[in-house]
């Protein structure tokens, strides 16, 4: 199975900066997609991470709000811009790896805002 | 894509069988069921897959009928690490489908 790096693992961030989480996979995978969990709550899909090209985002989110890169098949970064509290969650990267299209989570880099 | 509902929350107690049950009334004939596990601070973690039938593994069962309207995932002997969110996803099998989470049983497990 893929395995998957985030990178912070968790950040405390002042109200309107903007912090950028990387995912790093050690293979090279097609799809990435992109994660939040905030709180008590189930994960909902922000966006797919399209290679060498825009992403796709879900209803509800916006690329001026969370841009997301991916350079390469192994590396996406996601940018939660002009944070406020509510940004506060856990932001996870998967991947969909072998055979049989099993998909795999990062750790999560978890994210509070002040 | 599929709708899947499961009961909120399931209380055990270690060495017991628990069934999870999971209904996916419009399930269709391409897709897949795929149940995960997450632990508190950690990312969901697969546990198994199925079409049809019934699908076993190291950790795991999944039996599904034949109308496939339903799944039921049995954790044999369960222990106190068991304790977790188990969530029941519906989805083709291919490079292309976004795999969207429901709210997912929480099962504690007691001494």
């Amino acid at each position: 199975s893929a395995v998957i790096s985030q990178k912070p693992s968790r950040d405390i961030c002042q109200r309107g900066t903007s912090l950028t989480i990387q995912c790093q996979v050690d293979s090279q995978v097609t799809m990435m997609f992109w994660y939040r969990q905030q709180p008590g709550q189930s994960l909902t899909l922000i966006a797919t991470a399209n290679q060498g090209s825009e992403a796709t985002y879900e209803s509800g989110f916006v690329i001026d709000k969370f841009p997301i890169s991916r350079p390469n098949l192994t590396f996406s970064t996601l940018t939660v811009s002009n944070m406020s509290p509510e940004d506060s969650s856990i932001y996870l990267c998967s991947v969909r790896d072998g055979p049989q299209d099993i998909q795999y989570f990062g750790a999560g880099t978890r994210l509070s805002v002040l | 894509l599929a709708k899947t509902t499961q009961p909120i929350s399931m209380d055990s107690y270690e060495g017991q069988e628990v069934n999870i049950t999971c209904s996916h009334n419009n399930i269709a004939t391409n897709d897949y069921i795929t149940w995960y596990q997450q632990f508190p601070s950690q990312g969901p973690r697969f546990i198994i897959q199925g079409y049809k039938t019934k699908v076993t593994n190291e950790v795991a069962s999944l039996f599904i009928p034949a109308d496939r309207k339903s799944s039921t995932l049995s954790l044999p002997r369960v222990s106190l690490s068991d304790t977790a969110v188990y969530y029941c996803l519906v989805g083709e099998r291919d490079s292309s489908y976004k795999l969207i989470f429901g709210s997912g049983t929480r099962l504690l497990v007691r001494p």
